[in-house]
């Protein structure tokens, strides 16, 4: 299965783009790339997903490289309520194995 | 907005005990998953169902058991709770089997066994 990289933790100034990092240098080429958060004592909130092409939502942007071998997830105005984990995932996705395999995330810090 | 509904925010059981854990969603979704949470080792998959009274394991299956007799509603069983089973146990819903949608997951249950 592919394992995502990501930086322990990030710190954001309130207003600027928090650009959070992700290496997934073992994916394959059906694999996607999935984004969501986790608020303190919430359940993992989806954000945004893509296979090879860049993807822009209401909440953020996901740009993924040429290879494939890494992505960014971008959030163009943080704010106060952006302070979450945020985790990377490669949806390992087939008939009988559709399933999330969640790493530790980075926990970005939103100051104002 | 899809919702997933946990039917326990935070449960405290014995040694022993068995326990039951409800998960409801009311989009319709094909698949509801089961993880639990724990600090430093992430989210981790339990079972998963892609139907109706069909189940499959997850990466840790063990001491557990599921139900799943209605669309709208998985259960997650520990037959007989330990102390290692304390923690945040999540469920999860998502529409499309073949074609990946987003999972969609409730708030969480809180489990202590004492």
């Amino acid at each position: 299965d592919a394992k995502t990289t990501q930086p322990t933790s990030m710190d954001c100034a309130e207003g600027r783009a928090a650009n959070l990092p992700c290496n997934h240098s073992t994916i394959s080429g059906n694999e996607y790339v999935y984004w969501y958060r986790q608020i303190h004592s919430q359940g993992p909130q989806y954000i945004i997903h893509g296979l090879k092409n860049n993807e822009t939502n209401e909440m953020a942007s996901l740009i993924i490289t040429e290879d494939r071998k890494s992505s960014t997830l971008i959030l163009p105005h943080a704010t106060l309520r952006d302070t979450a984990v945020y985790y990377c995932i490669v949806r390992v996705a087939g008939r009988n194995t559709d399933k999330l395999i969640f790493g530790t995330g980075t926990r970005l810090q939103v100051f104002p | 907005d899809v919702k997933v509904t946990q039917s326990s925010r935070y449960l405290v059981k014995r040694t022993g005990e068995k326990v039951f854990l409800e998960c409801v969603q009311d989009m319709d979704h094909e698949n509801m998953f089961w993880y639990r949470q724990d600090p430093g080792l992430g989210l981790r998959l339990i079972y998963f169902s892609y139907d109706v009274k069909m189940k499959e394991k997850g990466d840790i299956p063990e001491g557990y058991s599921v139900s799943r007799e209605k669309k709208e509603r998985f259960s997650l069983i520990l037959e007989s709770a330990s102390t290692n089973q304390t923690s945040m146990y999540l469920c999860a819903s998502s529409l499309a089997r073949v074609i990946p949608s987003p999972l969609h997951f409730g708030n969480g249950t809180r489990l202590t066994v004492t």
